[in-house]
């Protein structure tokens, strides 16, 4: 069983379109939630989530976490091509913040 | 920021040869070091959890005696694929915390291994 499932796997948009990209997680030992964006080489951290309802924001991205609902939303405003990867949420757990990735969600902006 | 280095960034070796990758932590120091595994299109995999001065903690099905992990320091550890077979061609990154900091982990820029 799966520990963080996202959603979609996949997604394709146009430049300019918004996107919602979702994670849900399992509860035991949870400590904070964190999305990365990764493309060629290692993932590059985008925002660690641990209070329920505190919307983090990044110039065109931002995300919350919903502790009720186990779950993270990503939203990227006015896509561009460069915004064109794959994006992992992970969650972190116990005492040394070892993380359990999900299979991550390939975005790809079209001109 | 925090800045994790991992060297080399490519090798190509042949079967039955071992291959070192390092993995130092440049400015802050790292008591836990964590090693994962990418395969093409898929999310990374933990293979390993090193503390710095003890055994590494593998995780479920990862060969302790194939993969073997040292962290003999606070900046320095190293993941060694011992005898190496073309299923271990793959894109290895590590990544590591410091005690008691609560800020998320960061990435080595990965190691891409290809067994010939």
């Amino acid at each position: 069983e799966d520990k963080v499932v996202q959603s979609p796997l996949s997604l394709v948009v146009h430049e300019g379109d918004t996107v919602t990209l979702n994670c849900s997680y399992e509860v035991t030992n949870f400590r904070s939630l964190l999305w990365y964006k990764q493309e060629k080489k290692a993932p590059t951290f985008l925002f660690m989530l641990t209070s329920s309802g505190i919307e983090k924001k990044s110039g065109r991205l931002s995300s919350i976490l919903d502790k009720k609902e186990l779950s993270s939303i990503l939203n990227i405003t006015a896509t561009q091509t460069g915004d064109s990867a794959i994006y992992l949420c992970a969650r972190s757990g116990g005492s040394n913040y070892k993380l359990t990735f999900g299979k991550g969600t390939l975005l790809t902006v079209n001109p | 920021g925090a800045v994790v280095s991992q060297h080399p960034s490519r090798v190509i070796c042949k079967s039955g040869t071992s291959v070192k990758i390092e993995c130092r932590s440049l400015d802050f120091q790292a008591t836990t070091m964590f090693w994962y595994r990418q395969f093409p299109k898929q999310s990374l995999m933990l293979m390993a959890t090193s503390n710095e001065g003890s055994k590494a903690t593998y995780e479920q099905g990862v060969e302790k005696d194939k993969f073997l992990i040292n962290h003999a320091s606070l900046t320095l550890s190293t993941l060694t694929v011992t005898s190496a077979h073309p299923e271990d061609s793959s894109f290895y990154i590590c990544s590591a915390s410091a005690q008691g900091a609560n800020y998320p982990l960061h990435f080595g820029n990965g190691t891409r291994l290809t067994v010939t």
